[in-house]
């Protein structure tokens, strides 16, 4: 499968623990962008790296939030101190440089109880 | 603020029949326009994109319609089948100074094709 993969698929987690999602991206792709969807809505964007280079951030992430994308390869998202708004479906996405068609991830669902 | 719109929340056709997606943007910058499809607990996937200097971009069994004047586009599935159930993301871009484009999606509308 050499599409984008995204770890784990579901997680239930208490308020004010910690999680943090894997993201592992199509191999030849060099951008990689977070979403999140909330139900009724479409996806909304968190953050975007080109290589290992976290280029724009969201002012939807607020500084609970944190992604890195070491070595220019995979990706992961922390939340800390989750908060039961963060309840949401994390998805990731990839894409070539010159290509604007970004292909997602099956997401992580995230609900904080 | 936003900058995508669909209006229909939902829309019902019966197999064989034409589907008519409707999206508006607001944004002059867009540039590029894309569908995407999501099936329940599923990302979305890619469907069907049209560049700003188009009008029309067509692929199988789906269209993509542009008119830039109104800021509206429109994707026809014809005919429609039942496999085509999903919901259907609107997206739009505009470059950014680093040569980055986000996606700004609308909230979707949900297609049901009954046999």
């Amino acid at each position: 499968d050499t599409g984008v993969s995204q770890n784990p698929r579901h997680k239930i987690t208490k308020r004010g623990q910690n999680v943090t999602f894997r993201c592992d991206p199509i191999s030849e792709h060099n951008r990689l962008y977070w979403y999140r969807q909330t139900l009724g809505q479409g996806p909304e964007f968190l953050t975007y790296f080109q290589n290992e280079a976290q280029l724009e951030k969201s002012r939807l992430l607020s500084d609970r939030f944190s992604a890195e994308r070491p070595k220019g390869s995979f990706s992961t998202l922390e939340i800390q101190r989750t908060e039961q708004g963060d309840s949401a479906m994390y998805l990731c996405a990839s894409s070539l440089v010159s290509n604007t068609e970004a292909f997602f991830g099956q997401g992580t669902r995230l609900t904080v109880v | 603020d936003q900058q995508v719109k669909q209006n229909s929340p939902s829309l019902s056709v019966q197999e064989g029949r034409i589907s008519i997606l409707n999206c508006d943007y607001t944004n002059s910058m867009f540039d590029y326009f894309l569908w995407y499809k999501k099936y329940p607990a599923e990302g979305p996937t890619f469907l069907i994109s049209i560049s700003s200097i188009k009008d029309k971009n067509e692929d199988g069994r789906f269209t993509v319609f542009l008119n830039k004047s109104a800021k509206h586009l429109s994707l026809h599935i014809v005919p429609s089948q039942p496999g085509d159930s999903a919901v259907y993301f609107c997206a739009a871009s505009a470059p950014g100074n680093t040569g980055f484009q986000k996606l700004v999606f609308g909230t979707g509308t949900r297609l049901l094709v009954s046999p």
